[in-house]
C-alpha cells in the first residue's frame, strides 16, 4: 500500500508567479483535501475532490484552483502568488467524498516561499 | 459551525511525565473528533477518533482520548511520554454541509525535557 505522497517538498516562488503543487493519493482512495498551513497555526481548508469534480471549498479566492485526474491524482494551482501565500500545503486522501466517518491520510506537505 | 479550541499553545513535560492536551468543541449534536500529530517538517498522522460509543477512545503510540460532552472537550492524554513524542497535536472537527472537511484547532506543541 503506498502512502500520500506530494512534489516537490520545498519551493520558492516570486510575488505575481504562478505554482503547480501535486498529489498522489493513498491506493484505493478516490478524494482528496488540500489544506493550507501558515507557520504557527492549524492547517485550513482550501477544497476538496471526489471522482475529479469539486466537493467542496473553503474560504479561499479563486486564483486557488485544482484538477483532480482519473488516477485520483490531484494539483492545486495558485495564481499571482501572495506573500502570505507562503505555507505548508497539505494534502489528504480518502475513500468516499462525503462523510465525517472518512479518516483522511496526510502526505508530508510542500513548504512554498513567495519572496 | 463545527469548531474545536485548543486553549494551550506550549506544554513543557518532563520525559517520563504525564501529558494531557485540552482541546474544546463547539457543536450542537455529538460530533465526530479526531486528534492528528505533526512532527517537525512532516506532515499529519491520526492518533486516534472518536465517532460514537465508549467515551474513551485508544490511540496508537500509547494515547488515548476521553469524550466528555458536559465539559464539550475531547482531550488527550498519554501516561509517560517520550522524548520523540515532542511534536505539535491538533484536534480537529468535520464540518461543511457535507462534513467532508476538516476543522483545525490552532495546535498545541510539546516539548519534552530530558
Amino acid at each position: 500500500e503506498t502512502g500520500v505522497t506530494q512534489s516537490p517538498t520545498h519551493l520558492i516562488k516570486t510575488r505575481g508567479q504562478q505554482v503547480t503543487l501535486r498529489c498522489s493519493s493513498q491506493s484505493g482512495h478516490n478524494t482528496v483535501s488540500w489544506y493550507q498551513q501558515a507557520l504557527g497555526q492549524g492547517p485550513q481548508f482550501i477544497f476538496q475532490y471526489y471522482r475529479e469534480e469539486e466537493n467542496g471549498r473553503g474560504n479561499f479566492p479563486p486564483r486557488f484552483s485544482g484538477l483532480q485526474f482519473p488516477n485520483y491524482s490531484s494539483e492545486l494551482n495558485v495564481n499571482a502568488l501572495e506573500l502570505d501565500d507562503s505555507a505548508l500545503y497539505l494534502c489528504a486522501s480518502s475513500f468516499g467524498g462525503t462523510g465525517a466517518r472518512t479518516e483522511a491520510f496526510f502526505g508530508q506537505g510542500t513548504r512554498l516561499t513567495v519572496v | 459551525a463545527q469548531s474545536v479550541t485548543q486553549p494551550d499553545i506550549h506544554i513543557t513535560v518532563s520525559e517520563g511525565a504525564s501529558l494531557e492536551l485540552r482541546c474544546n468543541y463547539s457543536y450542537g449534536a455529538t460530533p465526530y473528533l479526531f486528534w492528528y500529530v505533526q512532527s517537525p517538517g512532516q506532515g499529519l498522522q491520526l492518533l486516534l477518533k472518536y465517532f460514537s460509543g465508549d467515551t474513551l477512545v485508544q490511540g496508537i503510540k500509547g494515547f488515548e482520548a476521553e469524550f466528555k460532552r458536559s465539559q464539550s472537550s475531547f482531550n488527550l492524554r498519554k501516561p509517560s511520554v517520550h522524548w520523540s513524542d515532542a511534536a505539535e497535536y491538533f484536534c480537529a472537527v468535520p464540518s461543511g454541509a457535507a462534513g467532508n472537511k476538516l476543522t483545525f484547532g490552532g495546535g498545541t506543541r510539546v516539548l519534552v525535557k530530558p
